[in-house]
């Protein structure tokens, strides 16, 4: 069956501090990995899409990484309006399917 | 239009009643998603629909809930003699592409609580 785990659950960085959010999947005829933010009371907004083992995708403190069995969401010198949930998902043949998320805070 | 609309955005009803919630998907959109989303987890699939044939029902959680998008645009998630266990965030998403490809674009949502 398709999974998707994301980790950590929660992370508190100060401003400046960075570091990185994991996704780890199992996923039959994977067709994309899918980075999106979620700010409260909002929809998710869709960030990055990574298709092979390699790729890479960036946008400004942001960088996506995928390879076989996990993809990693860099976070470079974040600043607090970087404060939202991470949210990975993955296609298969036939939906997309997200993980539970990584909320991050990030104090000033 | 410009965005996923979707409504009511909240909606209160009494246990056993019926609700219908609707989206409008981004206009040319291929693909139509309805998702379920507990507060603090990531969206749930239920169901999704390339036009108006429905693909995959797989994630709707028993026979009180079924989806329709008779045109291939506007699609209605209804959920039959509802349980207080239905409160949640349902969330539409379409994308331009069908055939298993492209991103979702989400909608605000319609909040459900059963009383």
């Amino acid at each position: 069956e398709d999974q998707v785990t994301q980790s950590p659950e929660a992370l508190r960085l100060q401003e400046g501090e960075s570091s990185s959010l994991n996704c780890s999947y199992t996923v039959s005829g994977l067709r994309g990995l899918f980075w999106y933010r979620q700010d409260p009371g909002k929809g998710p907004e869709f960030l990055f899409t990574l298709y092979s083992a390699g790729e890479e995708k960036e946008k400004e403190r942001l960088k996506a990484t995928l390879t076989k069995k996990e993809s990693f969401l860099h976070i470079t010198a974040p600043k607090p309006e970087d404060s939202a949930t991470y949210l990975c998902a993955v296609r298969n043949n036939n939906d997309m399917r997200f993980g539970a998320g990584t909320r991050l805070t990030v104090k000033p | 239009g410009a965005g996923v609309s979707q409504s009511p955005r909240y909606k209160v009803t009494k246990r056993g009643q019926d609700v219908a919630l609707r989206c409008d998907p981004i206009s040319g959109h291929v693909s139509l998603y309805w998702y379920r989303q507990a507060l603090g987890q990531g969206p749930e699939f239920l169901t999704y629909f390339n036009y108006e044939a429905q693909q995959d029902k797989s994630g709707l959680p028993n026979d009180r809930f079924s989806a329709e998008r008779p045109e291939g645009s506007i699609s209605t998630l209804t959920i039959q003699r509802t349980e207080q266990r239905d409160s949640a965030m349902y969330r539409c998403a379409s994308s331009l592409m069908g055939g298993g490809t492209g991103e979702l674009f989400f909608g605000e949502g319609s909040r459900l609580t059963v009383l």
